[in-house]
Order: structure tokens, then sequence, then C-alpha cells
């Protein structure tokens, strides 16, 4: 069965700090990688995503960095903020998946302190 | 990015009713959608795809006939639940991919059932 293990579990981090989320894959057959941020009670909200034919992805403040022959993805929230607390998931969708089919990992509590 | 809405936000029932949950993707056609539930502090658990104009696809252990899965039209999914028992209690959440030529999935706001 196809995994996707995500690591911390739970993270604190200061204002202003480096928030890293790491994610890793045994299956090879995975074609897109998205992050997706949710907040208490609501749904999870697409953050960035990236391709395995890319290394890195950055948009604002997220960068996502892909390393292929390690089978591993992480998220990096720079400049961390207050409203960056929230618990983050990352996602993988196989090759041969029909209908953008996603394998999530088991997300990580995010708490920026103030 | 594309908007999925869900309806109800949140439902109360009592144990042996049923009750249906409304997945509907506003700017955007979609044939395909996802059905999770997600327990407190848990990752997403994908139940069912919902096809338009054929049966749904569901996952192993999860049963058919209690988890009754529509998909209406192009922007409409529905799912419900029949004879709810307490430890269907859950946050149930769709999902709908933005179209054939992205793999971007956008999801519900999802909806919390309390079955008492």
């Amino acid at each position: 069965q196809q995994q996707v293990k995500q690591s911390p579990q739970s993270l604190i981090v200061q204002k202003g700090g480096i928030s890293i989320i790491n994610c890793a894959y045994e299956n090879t057959a995975f074609d897109y990688f998205p992050w997706y941020q949710q907040f208490p009670g609501k749904g999870p909200a697409l953050l960035i995503a990236i391709r395995p034919d890319v290394s890195e992805k950055k948009e604002g403040r997220f960068t996502i960095s892909f390393n292929k022959s390690a089978k591993q993805f992480s998220l990096h929230i720079m400049d961390s903020q207050p409203g960056d607390s929230a618990t983050y998931f990352c996602a993988a969708k196989g090759v041969e998946t029909s209908g953008s089919r996603l394998t999530f990992g088991e997300g990580t509590q995010l708490t920026v302190n103030p | 990015g594309a908007v999925v809405s869900q309806h109800p936000s949140w439902v109360i029932c009592k144990s042996g009713t049923s009750v249906k949950i409304e997945c509907r993707s506003l700017d955007f056609q979609a044939t395909t959608m996802f059905w999770y539930r997600q327990f407190p502090k848990q990752s997403l658990m994908l139940m069912a795809t919902s096809n338009e104009g054929s049966k749904a696809t569901y996952e192993q252990g999860v049963e058919k006939d209690k988890f009754l899965i529509n998909h209406a039209s192009l922007t409409l999914s529905t799912l419900t639940v029949t004879s709810a028992h307490p430890e269907d209690s859950s946050f149930y959440i769709c999902s709908a991919p933005a179209g054939i030529a992205t793999y971007e999935q956008y999801f519900g706001p999802g909806t919390r059932l309390t079955v008492t």
C-alpha cells in the first residue's frame, strides 16, 4: 500500500522563525505532491504543490523542497507568524491513479508563538 | 482557486435516522469528487470516490449500504449516512479536482456530524 510518512507530529516555533515539516514516501509512482493547511473546524486549503521534475518551488513565505532520490519532500515556512498556526498535511498522487486521488500524511500541528 | 461548498456545515441527528450532506463545486465542473472523514487530531481518511453518472467506488472497510453516495450532476455529490449511530459522529469533508488538465484538488469546508 502506498504510504506517505510525515514528521514531526507537532512543532512549536517562535514568531519570525523557520518551520520545517518533512514527508517521505515509499513508492516511486507518485507524480504530484501538494501541501494543505487546515484550521480547526475547517476544510484543508491547498497551500503549494510540486511535481517530481522540479527540486524546489517557492510561493511567498512557503517553499517546497523535493529530493527524488531520497523520496522525500519538505515544507519550509519562512518568517513564521502566529497566523500560520494550523495543521499541515502533505499528500501525494499516484501516477496510475485517475481523478487526482491523494494519499495523505499524518499531519503536523504547528504552533507559532508570538 | 476553485470553490467547493458543503451543506450543512454542522448537523445533529438522533441515532437511527439518516442524514444527507451535499457537496457542490461552485465555479467548475467535477466528474469526480472524493469523500473523507476526519476524527479529531487525525488525518483525512478517504471513504469513497464519487463519479458522475456511475456508481461510487468505496475504500476497503467502508460500508456502501451505510454511506450512500450519489453524484447527481457535474456540480453536486451527496453523501447520505443511513441509520446513523454515535460512532458515525465525525467531520465529513468532500473534495474535487479543479479540472482534467490540473492535479489541483480543492476541499469543501466540511460538515460536522453529531449523532446522539
